[in-house]
């Protein structure tokens, strides 16, 4: 299976600020990349696929980039309800895997 | 809108079953392919199986091959997991998941996501 990591493991950052998760894949997934919210207690959330495709009503602040192993999702502005974890997800082979996750909080 | 509301957790033994139901409503749903997904209490999401559209052909993670069964009731609009011979590392909340269009594979991204049921497995 494709193993999946994302760096920081978590972070603190504050209203306004510009943040930026890296995903790295074990192996080539061309741009076969997802990227998930989740808050606690809730359902994760898609904001992006095809490693750089926003999701329809997900804000424009949220953007992804990256092919091939490397892959970064970046919060413009990030405001308050962003506070969550995020995690990226590869659909290039099965079985799809999940990266450990990123957490963002408020510093 | 699509909506997916799963039901059927709760705690149960090692070594117990356990069948969680998945009710689909807002789409075709004998037209997709469904996933579950599972999350681990404080731990991150692993995929757990993907059945087509019409049931013709299952898949299924590693940890749980030869335990877990998927299965689906197109008539009832419902999606199932049949959970046998459960460990303790199955706790976990489980979620069913719609792939994005009718040509879903085994390896998709997930949108939407339902509310997930918790099953325990302890003594």
């Amino acid at each position: 299976a494709i193993r999946m990591t994302q760096s920081p493991s978590s972070l603190s950052a504050s209203t306004g600020d510009r943040v930026t998760i890296t995903c790295r894949a074990s192996q080539g997934i061309s741009s076969y990349l997802a990227w998930y919210q989740q808050k606690p207690g809730k359902a994760p959330k898609l904001l992006i696929y095809a490693a750089s495709t926003l999701q329809s009503g997900v804000p424009s602040r949220f953007s992804g980039s990256g092919s091939g192993t490397d892959f970064t999702l970046t919060i413009s502005c990030l405001q308050s309800e962003d506070f969550a974890t995020y995690y990226c997800q590869q659909y290039y082979s099965y079985p799809s895997t999940f990266g450990p996750g990123t957490k963002v909080d408020i510093k | 809108q699509v909506q997916l509301v799963e039901s059927g957790g709760g705690v149960v033994q090692p070594g117990g079953s356990l069948r969680l139901s998945c009710a689909a409503s807002g789409f075709t749903f004998s037209s997709y392919g469904m996933h579950w997904v599972r999350q681990a209490p404080g731990k991150g999401l692993e995929w757990v199986a993907f059945i087509r559209y019409d049931g013709s052909n299952k898949y299924y993670a590693d940890s749980v091959k030869g335990r877990f069964t998927i299965s689906r009731d197109n008539s009832k609009n419902t999606l199932y997991l049949q959970m046998n011979s459960l460990r303790a590392e199955d706790t976990a909340v489980y979620y069913c998941a719609k792939p994005p269009g009718v040509g879903a594979t085994p390896a998709d991204w997930f949108d939407p996501w339902g509310q997930g049921t918790l099953v325990t497995v302890s003594s």
